[in-house]
């Protein structure tokens, strides 16, 4: 069974730093590309960051550019989420999702539960 | 700056039969965005219902279905139930790993 439980959420100050785990079991972690997406309180999802499954690749949203760092340990099984210069505005709950495989198409197939990170003074 | 369209709400009675879109800012919407939507009950992680356009994921009922209607992705929920009472959210693939939520559309069965 695919599991992925975050960790590492909580409240932190405007400017501060916060970094989230995501716990990956129940598949080969280092085959697939993992996404991070988040949603604030009582709003849309929305689509922060991605990395292969190399971890050689990432990307990012343009609202969080410079700010966030993506990253993985194959031998963990460990999707990491380094946050810096954290704004009011990332307060959200933030989760971490599964791709498939490349040739299956491109779509999220697994989300963990997500973990809440809280920007405030 | 693209914008992915979807219906703020939307309501159904128990038994009947709903579309919800999903629509571009600007342009149509084909296949080639890899369309898929998303269940989120209140407190819950999204729920993968149809990706790839039109194939429903594992353990999916074939209620749901997904299709291109005109220039927008389509989500179909035919005979629908109480407890389809759900926000549905779609995703497009822009390519260059760009992918792109709609705003999400809030479905009440009454």
């Amino acid at each position: 069974e695919v599991q992925l439980v975050e960790s590492g959420g909580g409240l932190v100050q405007p400017g501060g730093s916060l970094r989230l785990s995501c716990s990956a079991s129940g598949f080969t972690f280092s085959t697939y590309a993992m996404h991070w997406v988040r949603q604030a309180p009582g709003k849309g999802l929305e689509y922060v960051s991605a990395i292969d499954n190399s971890g050689h690749r990432t990307f990012y949203a343009d609202s969080v550019k410079g700010r966030f760092t993506v990253s993985r340990d194959n031998s963990k099984n460990m999707l990491n989420l380094q946050m810096s210069g954290l704004r009011p505005e990332d307060t959200a709950v933030y989760y971490c999702v599964k791709r498939p495989s490349y040739s299956s198409g491109w779509y999220y197939d697994y989300w963990g539960q997500g973990t809440l990170v809280t920007v405030s003074s | 700056q693209t914008v992915v369209t979807q219906e703020p709400s939307f309501s159904v009675s128990p038994g009947g039969t709903v579309t919800l879109t999903c629509g571009l800012s600007s342009g149509s919407v084909s296949t080639t965005y890899h369309p898929s939507w998303y269940q989120q009950t209140p407190g819950q992680a999204p729920r993968t219902l149809i990706y790839n356009t039109n194939t429903r994921s594992s353990g999916v009922p074939d209620r749901f279905s997904g299709s291109i209607l005109g220039n927008k992705a389509a989500l179909t929920i035919t005979g629908a139930q109480a407890d389809d009472e759900s926000d549905y959210y779609c995703v497009l693939y822009m390519g260059n790993d760009i992918w792109v939520f709609g705003g999400g559309t809030k479905l009440t069965v009454l």
